[in-house]
């Protein structure tokens, strides 16, 4: 599986656009950027997913570079309830889970 | 719609004794099951994965077990709990590629298993 690389933790204010950068600089030609989060004691929640277009749907917005080596995640309003930890990976036939993005919005 | 359950929702067990995790899916046929484990303060870590009725595919060696005895249900055991089996377990579903509501990993609630 193709390895991601994202920061520990980020803040963002209430309000504004979060940011979310990650690097999967060996990804292949065939394989997807999933984007999940996790907010405390809960399961993991699914948020977007692309192959080589941009997308977007009603949670967030999904940016790839053309040459698909890194992309952000875009919270467009982050509230207080995004805080969360979220996941970037690269999707081979399993779901294999990094260290993630500790997201913390503050007022 | 799909649904995933997951029970039960916490547990407290003795060290020695054993385990049995029930994980059942509603609304599609024949999915791709899993089961996570994450320690306190951990990433969450694949343990099994299920593509059918009775075939399973162990990702980390360690004292527990799966099965799958039928289509939507997948179980997660071990026959002697050690300290270390503390942890949140997760239960996942994907459907087949062909499905097209749903795209990624839909996950259960969790069990939150404190072994003391």
């Amino acid at each position: 599986d193709a390895k991601t690389t994202q920061p520990t933790s980020m803040d963002c204010a209430e309000g504004r656009a979060a940011n979310l950068p990650c690097n999967h600089s060996t990804i292949s030609g065939n394989e997807y950027v999933y984007w999940y989060r996790q907010i405390h004691s809960q399961g993991p929640q699914y948020i977007i997913h692309g192959l080589k277009n941009n997308e977007t749907n009603e949670m967030a917005s999904l940016i790839i570079t053309e040459d698909r080596k890194s992309s952000t995640l875009i919270l467009p309003h982050a509230t207080l309830r995004d805080t969360a930890v979220y996941y970037c990976i690269v999707l081979r036939g399993k779901l294999i889970f990094g260290q993630g993005t500790e997201l913390s919005v503050k007022p | 719609s799909q649904t995933i359950h997951q029970w039960p929702a916490t547990l407290v067990q003795p060290v020695g004794s054993p385990l049995s995790l029930e994980c059942t899916v509603e609304g599609t046929s024949n999915p791709n099951l899993y089961w996570y484990r994450q320690a306190a303060g951990r990433g969450l870590q694949l343990l099994f994965y299920s593509v059918g009725i009775g075939q399973i595919s162990s990702e980390v060696p360690q004292n527990l077990s799966a099965s799958r005895p039928q289509d939507r249900q997948f179980i997660l055991s071990s026959k002697k709990l050690l300290l270390s089996d503390s942890g949140f377990y997760l239960c996942a579903w994907r459907a087949l590629l062909r499905d097209r509501v749903n795209y990624g990993y839909t996950f259960g609630s969790g069990t939150r298993l404190t072994v003391v």
